[in-house]
C-alpha cells in the first residue's frame, strides 16, 4: 500500500514569512495529492490539491509543487498570517479510491 | 446548506459498552469514510463504503463495524473488542469513483473510561 511521510512535524514562522511543508510518497501509481488544514477541534478542510499531470498549482497565498520522479510534493504558504496557524496534512491516493495521510504538521504563525 | 454532520460532538462511555457514532451527508456523495485520529499519528482509515450496501475494511478495522443502508448515512459502531477506543473520529465523503476529493465532518471525540 501507499506510505506517506511528512515533515516537519512542527513549524514556527514569523508573521509575513513563508512556510514550507514537504511530503514523500511510495506508490508510483499515485496520481492525486491533496492538502488539508485542520483547526483545533474541527474536521480537516481541503485547501488545495494537485494531480500528477501538473507540476505546480497556486491559489492566492498557497501553492503546491509535485515532483513525480522524486515522489515528493510540497505545500508553500507565503505571507503567513496568524489565521494560518493549524495542523496541515498531506495525502496521496496510491491509485485507489481511498487516500493515505501524512502524520500532520503543526504550523504556528507568530504575530 | 450542504455538508456532513456528525453527532454527538463529545461522547462518553464506560469500558465494555458498544457505542455508535452517527454520520450523515446531504451532498449526494456515493463514497463515505471513517477515520480515527490520535495525537502524532495523523488520520487512519477504519472503514469505507463506495456504494450503498457495500463497505470495505480500512487499515485499522478491528473492533469496529459499519453499515451503509442509505446513501446519506454511514454509522460507525465501536465495539467492546476495540482495545483503545478513546480517540477523535472523523467521517468523510466523496463523490465516488474517480473522484478523490474528500469532505470531512466536524468529528466526534469519544472518551471511554
Amino acid at each position: 500500500g501507499e506510505n506517506v511521510e511528512q515533515h516537519p512535524s512542527t513549524l514556527s514562522v514569523q508573521e509575513g514569512d513563508s512556510a514550507v511543508i514537504k511530503c514523500t510518497y511510495s506508490d508510483s501509481a499515485s496520481n492525486y495529492f491533496p492538502w488539508y488544514k485542520q483547526e483545533l477541534g474541527k474536521g480537516p478542510q481541503l485547501i488545495i490539491d494537485i494531480r500528477s499531470n501538473v507540476g505546480e498549482k497556486k491559489d492566492q497565498r498557497i501553492a503546491v509543487t509535485l515532483n513525480k520522479t522524486a515522489k515528493h510534493f510540497s505545500l508553500h504558504i507565503t505571507e503567513t498570517q496568524p489565521e494560518d496557524s493549524a495542523v496541515y496534512f498531506c495525502a496521496a491516493n496510491g491509485g485507489y479510491q481511498k487516500v493515505t495521510f501524512g502524520i500532520g504538521t503543526k504550523l504556528q504563525v507568530i504575530p | 446548506d450542504g455538508g456532513i454532520t456528525q453527532s454527538p460532538k463529545y461522547l462518553f462511555r464506560k469500558e465494555g459498552q458498544n457505542v455508535t457514532l452517527s454520520c450523515e451527508q446531504n451532498l449526494n456523495h456515493d463514497a463515505m469514510y471513517w477515520y480515527r485520529q490520535d495525537p502524532g499519528q495523523g488520520l487512519r482509515l477504519i472503514y469505507y463504503s463506495q456504494i450503498v450496501n457495500d463497505f470495505q475494511k480500512g487499515d485499522i478495522a478491528e473492533g469496529y463495524s459499519v453499515s451503509r443502508e442509505k446513501k446519506e448515512s454511514f454509522p460507525l459502531t465501536v465495539t467492546s473488542a476495540q482495545k483503545n477506543p478513546t480517540a477523535f473520529y472523523l467521517c468523510a465523503s466523496s463523490m465516488g469513483l474517480s473522484s478523490y476529493e474528500q469532505y470531512f465532518g466536524p468529528g466526534t471525540r469519544l472518551t471511554v473510561t
